[in-house]
């Protein structure tokens, strides 16, 4: 079975200041991986998503994630942030069905940037 | 805008009562997924419709239900509805199973007074 683990539930950072949000996942066969932005009374929004190819997968806003198959990680990171990136931050692996459905969510990184 | 269309965007009810939730999907999009998010619970996978045919079930309570219709939209009904239900309910389609990824609406805020 697969399973996601958010490191850190929240992160406090300054506006310009780089950020990573970390996760890591469990899997016993090869999966893909993802990463989903939740703004405040919103929906969910695909950022970024690692099917194959290159480890390194860049996505909208300026994120990036790299995959690490070795570490089984998927840290998501930002060189700089805005105020705008307030939002919490969901990482996901596929689970090819089963009782949690096709998409395994981990529990969200609170992500809070102050000027 | 995902293409991706819930309503009502706000509900409010009371204790006891029965309210119908209801999502259409992206265009081409033959998956549904109905998601519950709460403070205390975080998000939490409730059902997936494929093509109108119950695919997987998650911690969704018997008090709730859901279908896919043939032009396949879908309703999640919520019944004897406790102040515990209150939160956000989430719909999101993919074309295919859902390996490469969902995409999700705006959600429902249902509030149970």
């Amino acid at each position: 079975a697969q399973s996601v683990t958010q490191l850190d539930s929240q992160v406090p950072v300054f506006e310009e200041a780089p950020v990573e949000l970390r996760c890591n996942y469990s899997s016993s066969v090869s999966v893909y991986l993802f990463w989903y932005v939740q703004y405040p009374n919103q929906g969910l929004q695909l950022l970024l998503k690692y099917l194959s190819g290159s480890t390194l997968v860049k996505g909208i806003n300026g994120f990036e994630a790299e995959f690490n198959k070795s570490q089984t990680s998927f840290h998501l990171r930002k060189p700089s942030v805005h105020i705008s990136d307030t939002a919490e931050y969901f990482c996901a692996v596929s689970a090819y069905g089963g009782s949690q459905g096709n998409l395994i969510f981990g529990k969200g990184t609170k992500l809070s940037v102050k000027p | 805008d995902s293409g991706v269309t819930q309503t009502p965007k706000h509900l409010i009810t009371a204790t006891g009562q029965r309210v119908t939730l209801r999502c259409s999907p992206r265009s081409g999009d033959l998956s549904v997924y109905w998601y519950q998010q709460s403070l205390d619970q975080g998000l939490q996978f409730l059902i997936q419709y494929y093509n109108g045919e119950e695919r997987a079930k998650g911690n969704i309570l018997e008090r709730f239900s859901a279908q896919q219709f043939p032009d396949l939209h879908s309703e999640l009904n919520l019944s004897s509805l406790e102040l515990g239900d209150s939160a956000l309910y989430f719909c999101a389609s993919s074309v295919d199973q859902g390996t490469y990824g969902y995409t999700f609406g705006s959600g429902t805020r249902l509030t149970v007074v």
